[in-house]
């Protein structure tokens, strides 16, 4: 059975923090990892990487991707409160896309 | 350009009432899928379609019928209402299965006493 297992479910840390959030993954026939922010609706896109060892980033925000030990990471340097958000991980396997169940992240001010 | 647009965003059913959750997108996108999530569950897939006539079952489809007539919708049925469907729905849409990242719609809150 196909899964994606985040890490951890929830963290809180202070305004000014780095933080690193936790993605793996084991299924069957591999296409792309996702990363998406969600705050009060609709998940909102943020990466996607199909390759291993290449960084994307954005901002404050970066994440790469590791396809022999089947991981991604989420790294978030210095954080603001409008990062406070459910962070959602999804592996795109064959017609299918499937999430894990987010990181809740709180940023104390 | 609306994106994805769900309807209705709030809505109470009574056990073993049917509805219809519409899903609509005007980005010609071949790719459109059925979100249900659940405190602490993350986003389960309940169906999929990869064009038009083609549909799908995902990681959580029992209770809920689908059916892709046309490119721009996508509407998910339940024909027979349970309390374990009270859940926020997403419809999601994409160019191409999953490559390009998903468009979400605002997503249907729906409560079953």
């Amino acid at each position: 059975e196909d899964k994606v297992v985040q890490s951890p479910l929830s963290l809180v840390v202070h305004e000014g923090d780095t933080v690193t959030l936790n993605c793996s993954y084991e299924v069957t026939n591999f296409r792309s990892l996702l990363w998406y922010k969600q705050e009060k609706k609709a998940p909102t896109f943020l990466f996607m990487l199909t390759s291993s060892g290449i960084e994307k980033k954005s901002g404050r925000l970066s994440s790469i991707l590791d396809k022999k030990e089947l991981f991604s990471i989420l790294n978030i340097t210095a954080t603001q409160t409008g990062d406070s958000a459910v962070y959602l991980c999804a592996v795109e396997v064959d017609d299918k896309i499937i999430f894990g169940k987010g990181t809740r992240l709180h940023i104390l001010p | 350009n609306a994106g994805v647009t769900q309807t209705p965003k709030f809505q109470v059913l009574k056990t073993g009432q049917s509805m219809t959750l519409q899903c609509a997108q005007d980005m010609n996108h071949e790719y459109m899928s059925w979100y249900r999530q659940d405190p602490g569950m993350g986003l389960r897939l309940i169906h999929y379609s990869v064009g038009a006539g083609i549909t799908d079952q995902g990681e959580v489809p029992n209770g809920y019928n689908v059916s892709r007539s046309t490119t721009e919708d996508f509407p998910l049925r339940l024909l027979s209402a349970a309390p374990s469907q009270t859940s926020v729905y997403f419809c999601a849409s994409s160019y191409s299965r999953g490559r390009k990242p998903q468009h979400f719609g605002d997503g249907t809150r729906l409560s079953i006493l």
